[in-house]
């Protein structure tokens, strides 16, 4: 069956600007996450929604990084006022539910984000 | 605060050779621990959990790990290094009351010489 998708691949901006990353999940699973990989670095945790609703939105590192689910299916992150900083990899996951820790998570393939 | 280490950056084996990549947990309370491999430009792909019961677990492409709760680890080893185990490795644990959000460590190359 089809995987987690995310579009676009890549998307380069400048400073400033707007963007929307969408990401797909799997179909039936219910928990969505948002997270960010830098260069060398390990993915970094962002948001996670149950359903419609963000259960945890403690990773967004500030206030210009929002996220919606709005029929607890596709996800888009949205980031305001672009900055140089913000650059890296983009990744969302899904599981079929986010009651246990111990859930699988299937990855999409990321956004690659650059920022001029 | 809770924390993954993965200690070495970069490891290099040559074929045939013995895998082995540490990660070390930090937290109060026994997690969910995770491995997942990451080939050039494609997503993140599970190798193994352990949740609760035996404490080696058997993944994918001939990988295991052993959850040892008195050294806070959970290694990952391969008796015998192929060169399509050329990749990214990340650890990664959860925690029940978290919602199941993954806290990755720094990730781990692993080249394999012919």
């Amino acid at each position: 069956g089809a995987g987690v998708s995310q579009t676009p691949s890549n998307k380069v901006t400048e400073k400033g600007k707007y963007v929307e990353l969408r990401c797909d999940p799997i179909s039936g699973h219910t928990a969505l996450y948002w997270y960010r990989q830098s260069l060398g670095q390990g993915p970094e945790f962002l948001i996670y929604f149950q359903g419609t609703g963000a259960a945890d939105d403690s990773g967004l590192p500030n206030d210009r990084f929002f996220a919606v689910r709005p029929e607890g299916s596709v996800s888009t992150l949205k980031i305001q006022r672009t900055e140089r900083g913000d650059s890296a990899v983009y990744l969302c996951a899904s599981s079929l539910t986010s009651g246990s820790g111990g859930n699988e998570q299937f990855f999409g393939p990321g956004t690659r984000l650059t920022v001029l | 605060a809770q924390s993954v280490t993965q200690l070495g950056s970069h490891v290099s084996v040559s074929e045939g050779a013995l895998v082995l990549l540490r990660c070390n947990y930090s937290s109060s309370v026994p997690p969910y621990l995770f491995w997942y491999v990451q080939y050039p430009n494609q997503g993140l792909q599970l190798l193994l959990k352990y949740t609760t019961g035996a404490t080696l677990v058997k993944g994918i492409n001939g990988f295991e790990a052993e959850f040892k709760k008195s050294e806070t680890s959970f290694h990952l080893t391969k008796p015998s290094a192929h060169m399509s185990d050329a990749a990214e490795y990340f650890c990664a644990v959860s925690y029940d009351n978290q919602g199941g959000k993954l806290i990755f460590g720094q990730g781990t190359e692993l080249s394999v010489k012919p």
